[in-house]
């Protein structure tokens, strides 16, 4: 595609539910990036991965988070059992590769707000 | 330790001065810099990319990059009102990190 797709834009959901956020990224891309960035703070890292490998997951918050990536393409995010602070905006990025000096390109991101 | 740490903001400057924006990382290994603005609600944009030590100018903005002292700057010269955002550094090393960001605001 032209450009880093997310999915949905928007997400209200009730505590204690689960929700799975989707990332599409730019076409080639074997690099792709999760961030969170709460109300006025910067990006926080979640997970990143190279092809359908996560070489890096330290940043998920507890194991009510995790990612997936198929076909070295499509990821998502899944939070399970949602609490009130992971109300952020959830932001991907991806990259042509990760270990060349290639700039990343970030989606619109989702805005997630658990009530 | 944060693995990048940029100058706490927020920072203000009047248009047509200089803003200089530094940044730290602790990653010897990091290999590729970069510089992203984020206006309010906006996802972040990529404004300037450095890989080797020295200076990269690109129009208004100059990168220059230290990596004997781990260090990253960013300067934007004749600052405009449309320059104010939050301009994040963000190393890339074993994945890609991100500083905190520091808020700039440029006054006419």
């Amino acid at each position: 595609g032209a450009g880093v797709s997310q999915s949905p834009s928007n997400k209200v959901t009730e505590k204690g539910k689960d929700v799975e956020l989707r990332c599409d990224p730019i076409s080639g891309h074997t690099a792709l990036y999760w961030y969170r960035q709460s109300l006025g703070q910067g990006l926080e890292f979640l997970i990143y991965f190279q092809g359908n490998s996560a070489p890096d997951k330290s940043g998920l918050p507890s194991d009510r988070f995790s990612a997936e990536r198929t076909g070295g393409s499509v990821s998502t995010l899944t939070i399970q059992r949602t609490q009130q602070e992971d109300s952020a905006v959830y932001l991907c990025a991806s990259s042509l590769t990760q270990i060349s000096n290639t700039e990343a390109f970030f989606g619109q991101g989702t805005r997630l707000t658990v009530v | 330790q944060k693995e990048v740490e940029q100058n706490s903001g927020p920072l203000s400057v009047p248009e047509g001065a200089i803003a200089s924006l530094n940044c730290t990382y602790s990653d010897r290994g990091s290999q590729s810099f970069f510089w992203y603005r984020q206006y309010s609600g906006k996802s972040p944009e990529l404004i300037m990319s450095i890989y080797s030590n020295g200076d990269k100018e690109d129009g208004r903005f100059t990168a220059q990059l230290n990596k004997a002292s781990q260090y990253v700057s960013l300067l934007i010269r004749d600052s405009q009102p449309s320059d104010s955002a939050t301009y994040l550094c963000a190393v890339r090393g074993f994945g890609m990190r991100f500083g905190a960001g520091t808020r700039l605001t440029v006054k006419p």
